[in-house]
């Protein structure tokens, strides 16, 4: 059972430049969030795709944008490049859960990440 | 909004007990515990969800205080394995699915 996948492991971009990150979920899960997560430093939520759309997000600005395909992998695209984008940018795959109360009570898989560095 | 965890770091000897906390601000319906070693990707630890329900570890016990917005990891007799760095992932209420907003991360070195 394959876990978590990400695609690449790491990239060196410059400025300016737009970057896609890949990841594969976990088999059997549907959602999908990414978090970046600086040199020591905690991982800091970016957005949550479930059925193809962006469900949550985090304080991130519109350079950063994704999307979800039907077989639930999903991409990171990140626009115009800053030297602070650098970081480790993880993927987490867990079961989705739809109704009212979106309360999470699921465990989330990480993929070893992407290290993408910004010169 | 970023919960607050302490110590920041901790150095043990194996055997050792350690406790790592983690405070939030803001009302929460439950807490995640993740290790992450050097170089790897965080792993789950522990997952305590309000009302007192615990899915998680063996070896590892936590708390959660919903009143306070508080929440402990007991880590015992620990193992050289259990070095790398622990952050605690909190969800509140309000439509938030998966969201973990995680803590500073707390370093725990365990040594010989």
């Amino acid at each position: 059972d394959a876990g978590v996948t990400q695609s690449p492991t790491h990239l060196i971009k410059t400025r300016g430049q737009q970057v896609t990150l890949r990841c594969s979920p976990k088999s059997g899960h549907d959602t999908v969030s990414w978090y970046q997560q600086a040199l020591g430093q905690g991982p800091q939520f970016i957005f949550q795709y479930y059925e193809e759309e962006e469900r949550q997000r985090g304080n991130f600005p519109d350079r950063f944008s994704g999307h979800q395909f039907p077989n639930y992998s999903s991409e990171l695209n990140v626009n115009a490049l800053l030297l602070g984008d650098s970081a480790l940018y993880l993927c987490a795959s867990s079961l989705g859960r739809t109704g009212r109360l979106l309360a999470n009570t699921g465990e989330l898989f990480f993929g070893e990440g992407s290290r993408l560095t910004v010169l | 909004q970023q919960p607050v965890q302490s110590p920041q770091a901790v150095i043990l000897r194996e055997g050792e007990d350690a406790v790592i906390n983690c405070s939030s601000s803001k009302a929460l319906y439950s807490v995640h515990w993740y290790r992450q070693k050097h170089g790897e990707a965080p792993v789950f630890l522990m997952i305590l969800l309000k009302g007192g329900e615990q899915k998680g570890h063996e070896k590892i016990s936590a708390s959660f205080n919903e009143k306070k917005q508080q929440s402990s990891l007991y880590l015992t007799a620990s193992q050289l394995s259990y070095s790398g760095t622990y952050f605690c992932g909190t969800a509140g209420l309000a439509g938030a699915t998966n969201k973990l907003i995680f803590g500073t991360g707390t370093l725990l070195a365990v040594q010989p």
